[in-house]
């Protein structure tokens, strides 16, 4: 157990919809990286957080877009899901400064 | 820009056996590179990192790494496979010398040990 946590662990919903997912990093980790595992693209990243502040961005869509709150929790919000955005999200945490990203058990979104 | 390649898809190993699993990198400045395996249904769980000095780095569950610069290799070792070991395994790479901290992953290799 990396002590990153990740929910919701399954999502299903439907084109056009939005949805919410979440991530409480490791206790005293200030950095949160958000990556998506899919069969075509591999893991990508798409953007990090640290201490509240957007850090750096990927290739994140411009219907996706995430925030870190003041308890250091995450959320990734994507709108407008599109059949292709199916795949399995990550949360990655860190030390700042720090190299090792503990990754969380994912969220697996299915759009249908 | 950082790349990743693991040129194998597959490899496959019976138990007890030594095992390699290849991984080389191409950064503009120096690495930080790291391994990570995946089981079934599972996130990605950390093995061992090189960050730098001895070229040698040892991880979790008996495996090692070792970082060849003129290579530009990262390959992943264990001396004796065990079936528990059958996963998928991926290598990364960050640049150490710009202030990104995101990790550019390889494609990964399934590992296949056999009982």
């Amino acid at each position: 157990d990396s002590g990153v946590t990740q929910t919701p662990k399954h999502l299903i919903t439907a084109t056009g919809q939005r949805v919410t997912l979440r991530c409480s990093p490791r206790s005293g980790d200030l950095s949160v990286y958000w990556y998506q595992q899919s069969l075509d693209q591999g893991l990508q990243f798409l953007i990090q957080y640290y201490n509240g502040e957007e850090r750096a961005k990927g290739n994140i869509l411009e219907r996706f877009s995430a925030q870190q709150f003041p308890d250091l929790h995450s959320e990734l919000n994507l709108s407008s899901l599109e059949l292709g955005d199916s795949a399995l999200y990550f949360c990655a945490s860190s030390v700042d400064r720090g190299n090792t990203q503990y990754f969380g058990p994912g969220t697996r979104l299915t759009v249908l | 820009a950082q790349s990743v390649a693991q040129p194998e898809d597959q490899v496959n190993v019976a138990e007890g056996n030594p095992l390699t699993v290849k991984c080389t990198y191409s950064v503009s400045g120096n690495p930080y590179l790291f391994w990570y395996v995946q089981y079934p249904n599972r996130g990605l769980q950390f093995l061992l990192k090189y960050i730098t000095g001895d070229n040698l780095v040892k991880g979790s569950y008996g495996f090692e790494a070792e970082f060849n610069k003129s290579q530009t290799s990262f390959h992943l070792k264990k001396p004796s496979a065990l079936v528990s070991d059958s996963a998928l395994y991926f290598c990364a790479v960050r640049d150490r010398d710009t202030g990104f901290q995101k990790l550019v992953f390889g494609t990964g290799t399934r590992l296949l040990v056999s009982p």
